[in-house]
């Protein structure tokens, strides 16, 4: 069926460095990727998102990158702050505007 | 992004009876997802609810555990019918875009259960 598969599930990188999450998705009418950040305790906020047209998106700190061919997408987070500590979800859509969710990663930043 | 409210915020409750949740939305929209949320665990969708026709459930989730209503297009309900402890858990309610037009969920802050 279908599937998003999310790695790592932890990652440990030192404050200032870059972290990458990637995902793969299975299936080929997925069209729109969106990723979530959740703070502990907190609902999911939309962080960044792509949609099928588009190969790669940046805003300020953050970017995705898809890979239709391959069927993957990754978050880069570049010079990562003690705030970008959280857990992150990518998803796929499926139809009737439903989203095939990732397992998440925890993302923590060590100063 | 929409603003979403649910109600309540958390609750503990006794074992066989029924809790509703209750979700709002600031601007009517078309669909509504109810999920639940295990502590450490990603996003499981229960079933989405669509104004004036009857929910759709998910694999493993059935309508006489969760009742979903849906009478307007800025509110629905959820009900866990004869709460056991393994129905402890986060419930989020999400909307799909609404007034931005696109096909982005947003969620309510969530219910916390636990059951006894």
């Amino acid at each position: 069926g279908e599937n998003v598969e999310q790695h790592p599930s932890t990652l440990s990188v030192q404050e200032g460095d870059s972290a990458v999450i990637k995902c793969t998705y299975s299936d080929s009418a997925s069209n729109y990727f969106p990723w979530y950040k959740q703070e502990l305790g907190k609902r999911p906020q939309l962080i960044i998102d792509i949609r099928s047209n588009v190969g790669e998106k940046k805003d300020q700190r953050i970017a995705v990158t898809l890979n239709k061919t391959a069927k993957h997408f990754s978050l880069h987070i570049t010079e990562t702050q003690p705030e970008d500590s959280a857990v992150y979800f990518c998803a796929a859509s499926r139809s009737n505007y439903q989203l095939i969710w990732g397992a998440g990663t925890k993302l923590i930043i060590k100063p | 992004s929409a603003v979403i409210s649910q109600k309540p915020s958390r609750d503990i409750c006794q074992r066989g009876t029924s809790l509703t949740i209750q979700c709002q939305v600031d601007s009517q929209v078309t669909m509504m997802f109810w999920y639940r949320q295990q502590p450490g665990q990603s996003l499981t969708l229960i079933a989405t609810a669509n104004q004036g026709s009857e929910a759709t459930y998910e694999s493993g989730f059935v309508i006489d555990k969760f009742p979903i209503s849906r009478p307007n297009l800025t509110f629905s309900t959820l009900t866990v019918s004869n709460m056991s402890p393994e129905d402890s858990s986060i419930y989020l309610c999400s909307v799909e875009g609404g007034r931005d037009g696109t096909d982005t969920q947003y969620f309510g802050p969530g219910t916390r259960l636990t059951v006894l």
